[in-house]
């Protein structure tokens, strides 16, 4: 069984400024994967970026990284310049890596992020 | 490519009406998921599929089935439905390889009053 827990229920961030949304997760798997997505207003699910867990580099994509911290389970998402298209919730979520897992994610409750001009 | 596609996107149902929610991908994806998030909650499994003929339960299948005949149409449907029902769908799908991402579809909204 895994727990994704977000606990920041809302952010804000000011134009081309940085943002950290939390995210901790728990899990029984040896070999996981966790992604984050973002759900802007028009309920599309867009992936923002991905991280193996048996891989110790932090994920980048663009003005988005991640710090991955498998001790502690915490899989924090950065953005950088942040911009008004950022604006959305924002869901972190975990998926074992068998293979009969393909797409079984345990999402957490989102954070809503506000991007202020 | 159109992605994945759901039909109808709003509907409102009645307590104890049935409906199907249908999904289609023309990706070739072999597995496919039903997932429903509730207001201001993330999202959560309902069922899903890894081949044409193959279903099995994710963590909130009660008021559910599913099925699946073709590769490219997952069909939801939810018999004599409930308040507790009241949620938006989406259904997804993912070629079945490692930290593939999944393929949303643009998901439903349904109320059931």
């Amino acid at each position: 069984a895994q727990t994704v827990t977000q606990s920041q229920p809302e952010m804000s961030v000011q134009e081309a400024e940085t943002v950290t949304l939390s995210c901790t997760y728990d899990t029984s798997e040896s070999d996981y994967y966790l992604f984050w997505y973002k759900q802007p207003p028009s309920r599309q699910m867009i992936l923002v970026i991905r991280q193996e867990a048996y891989k110790q580099q932090n994920a980048t994509e663009n003005r988005f990284s991640v710090n991955f911290q498998k001790a502690a389970k915490s899989f924090s998402l950065k953005i950088s310049d942040s911009q008004l298209g950022d604006a959305a919730m924002y869901f972190c979520a975990c998926q074992p890596a068998g293979g009969t897992s393909y797409g079984k994610l345990t999402f957490g409750q989102g954070t809503i992020l506000t991007v202020h001009p | 490519n159109a992605g994945v596609t759901q039909t109808p996107k709003f509907r409102i149902l009645k307590i104890g009406q049935s409906m199907t929610l249908q999904c289609t991908q023309d990706m070739n994806h072999n597995y496919m998921y039903w997932y429903r998030q509730d207001p201001g909650m993330g999202l959560k499994l309902i069922y899903y599929s890894v081949g044409a003929g193959i279903t099995d339960k994710g963590e909130v299948p009660n008021g559910y089935n599913v099925s699946r005949s073709t590769t490219e149409d997952f069909p939801l449907r939810l018999e004599l439905a409930a308040p507790s029902q009241t949620s938006v769908y989406f259904c997804a799908s993912t070629p079945g390889r490692g930290n593939e991402k999944l393929f949303f579809g643009s998901g439903t909204q349904l109320s059931v009053l």
